[in-house]
């Protein structure tokens, strides 16, 4: 079993729809989960970043932990075409403290 | 302007040829790390180092060896061993104090 599973979509939606990502873990001991924004051959860019479990709002991007289901959420409001992107969700801490775990990315493409 | 520059953007390889791919920072940050993304695959750990003049192994560290002599630069090489080296090459670096990793702008590899 992968420590982090991501459906790798691809997702396509139209333009103010709500977009809802997700990922699985296997690892109980994490404790840090991010979510990170990825354009076409660039270099993932940090979105959002959580410790432990919760909500986070930052805009129209809210990032939800569920440590009892092991399960995170990104949601996006409002979604733009400048939103089209792979989204990559990372986990770490615990015994893994200096390494993250990848999710397989999600695709994401916003029509007008 | 602060961040990690990865250079070359695109390299070409030779079949026995070594190459090896830079990663400078100017974030002051202790750790570095390499990964390779691979089309749908998500991102695979190669090597990483938390301080100067050590590095671990990674998940598919198998045909490529690092040196770390210096914080700001942690080099690659590819390895004529790597016998699938064409992919895209992502360094990253972090602090100490979290685990938010910071990623540069990538080298896409290719093989002749």
């Amino acid at each position: 079993q992968k420590e982090v599973e991501q459906d790798p979509g691809p997702l396509s939606v139209p333009e103010g729809a709500i977009v809802s990502l997700n990922c699985t873990y296997s690892n109980s001991a994490f404790q840090y989960f991010m979510w990170y924004r990825q354009y076409s051959r660039k270099g993932p860019e940090l979105l959002m970043y959580t410790y432990s479990s919760g909500n986070k709002e930052d805009g129209r991007f809210t990032a939800q932990v569920d440590k009892s289901s092991k399960y995170i959420s990104l949601f996006i409001r409002d979604s733009q075409p400048s939103d089209s992107a792979t989204y990559l969700c990372a986990l770490g801490g615990g015994s893994t403290l200096g390494r993250l775990y990848f999710g397989r990315g999600t695709q994401l493409t916003v029509w007008p | 302007d602060g961040g990690i520059t990865q250079s070359p953007k695109y390299l070409f390889r030779k079949e026995g040829q070594n190459v090896t791919l830079s990663c400078e920072q100017n974030l002051n940050h202790d750790a570095m790390y390499w990964y390779r993304q691979d089309p749908g695959q998500g991102l695979r750990l190669i090597y990483y180092s938390q301080i100067v003049n050590d590095f671990q192994k990674g998940d598919i560290a198998e045909g490529y060896s690092v040196s770390r002599e210096k914080k700001e630069s942690f080099p690659l090489t590819v390895t004529s061993a790597q016998k699938n080296p064409t992919a895209f090459y992502l360094c990253a670096s972090k602090t100490g104090d979290n685990e938010k990793l910071f990623f540069g702008s990538g080298t896409q590899l290719s093989v002749l």
